[in-house]
Order: C-alpha cells, then structure tokens, then sequence
C-alpha cells in the first residue's frame, strides 16, 4: 500500500525539541523529494519545510528558518522535521507530503500522510 | 511571497447541485496551481494539477480552469462525499509554496 506515516507528535513545553518521522512504503521513497505542511487547530495549511530526495537540497518557512531541521535517512525510508526551541504557535498537526520530483517543484504534492500532533503548552 | 485569496469562505449546496470555488493569486502564476481536498481527521488529498489535470482516480465531476492569476473548480452533482474543505496551493514561485485559507463546502 502506498503511504505516508508520520510519528513523533506529542505535548512539550515552550523552549523544548521534539523529533518528527515520516515513513514511507509502497513506492520508491528515495525518488522523491518531501514536504513537512502543518496546519493549527482549526486553520488552514502552511508549508514548512522541503528535502530533496538525496538531501542535497533544503528549504525552510521563514516562521521556521533556524529552529527546524529536515533531514533523510534513505536506508530507513524515512525522513525527519527536528524541531527545537518550539513556541506555542508552533502548536499544529504536522504532515509529511510527497513532491513528485525529486528536486521538488512539482506539481502538487501528490501523496499525503495522516498526520501527527504537536502541541506547545506550559 | 504569493498570496492566494480564496472565494467564498464557505459554501452551503444541496446534493446533485454544483459547486463554484474560486481562487486568486497576487501575481501570476500561469497554470501552477493545485486544488486538495481535505475531511475532517484526514490529510489533504490531491486533486487538481496544472490548473486543469485531474489526479489519478478523482471523479469526472470535479474540474479546475483559469491561467495567470483567476483560478476555479467546479464540483459537478456533488455528493455527499464532497462535503469537505478545499484549498488552492501554488507551486509557481517557491519557497515558500502557498495555499489559499480554504473554502468549506457544506451540505445545504
């Protein structure tokens, strides 16, 4: 089957780090390139982060830009949104989406995981 | 940074009527525009590429059209399957990719 499992959520204090994973199976994961979009409690989507399908490549969301790090482990199909000195904004559903290319820049994001929750509460 | 400015908020429509939701961009963006569709508990699903591409197995009865800047898709006979919330995505100018804040489509 293919999908996007993402992992890792939870409820942290403000200042503190958490680590994000998505997992993907049922297609060639290292061929693609792997969006992080999250979205507050309900509001709408907000891109955060992009990696290349071989890591070469990393881009960040101004509101992110210095506090997350998106990396790759292609012998685990995986892929990881670390996160530290987390704010209360920053409270939200965190998705993994599939970029068609593998630079990204294609057309959509094709495939999209279930999510995993973060909140930031004192 | 591209804004996308979404029409209306939201929609209330009967079954087997048609659905109009727009999307605008502040500058232009030719076709690169994506449309998703998102239900509660869910991520979002893709169904619209290039404007007007429909994604493998989505229903005939959705459609995108426009160029530039002025964006629509239509949901033709909506089902109760439809009643959602969609959200326009650019992918022209990047990073940052962004979305319109959505529109609800419910059940009238």
């Amino acid at each position: 089957q293919v999908q996007l499992v993402e992992s890792g959520g939870g409820v942290v204090q403000p200042g503190r780090s958490l680590r994000l994973s998505c997992t993907g199976s049922g297609f060639t994961f290292r061929s693609y390139a792997l969006h992080w979009v999250r979205q507050a409690p309900g509001k709408g989507l907000e891109w955060v982060a992009v990696i290349s399908y071989d890591g070469s490549n990393r881009y960040y969301a101004d509101s992110v830009k210095g506090r997350f790090t998106i990396s790759i482990d292609n012998s685990r199909n995986t892929r990881y949104l670390q996160m530290n000195g987390l704010r209360e904004e920053d409270t939200a559903v965190y998705y993994c989406a599939r970029d068609p290319h593998i630079r990204a820049g294609g057309p959509g994001f094709d495939l999209w995981g279930r999510g995993t929750l973060v909140t930031v509460s004192p | 940074e591209i804004v996308l400015t979404q029409s209306p908020a939201s929609l209330s429509v009967s079954p087997g009527e048609t659905a109009t939701l727009s999307c605008r961009a502040s500058q232009n963006i030719r076709t690169d525009l994506a449309w998703y569709q998102q239900k509660p508990g869910q991520g979002p699903r893709l169904l619209i590429f290039e404007a007007s591409t429909r994604d493998t197995g989505v229903p005939a009865r959705f459609s995108g059209s426009g160029s530039g800047t002025e964006f629509t898709l239509t949901i033709s006979s909506l089902q109760t399957d439809d009643f959602a919330v969609y959200y326009c995505q650019q992918y022209n100018n990047w990073p940052p990719w962004t979305f319109g804040q959505g529109t609800k489509v419910e059940i009238k």
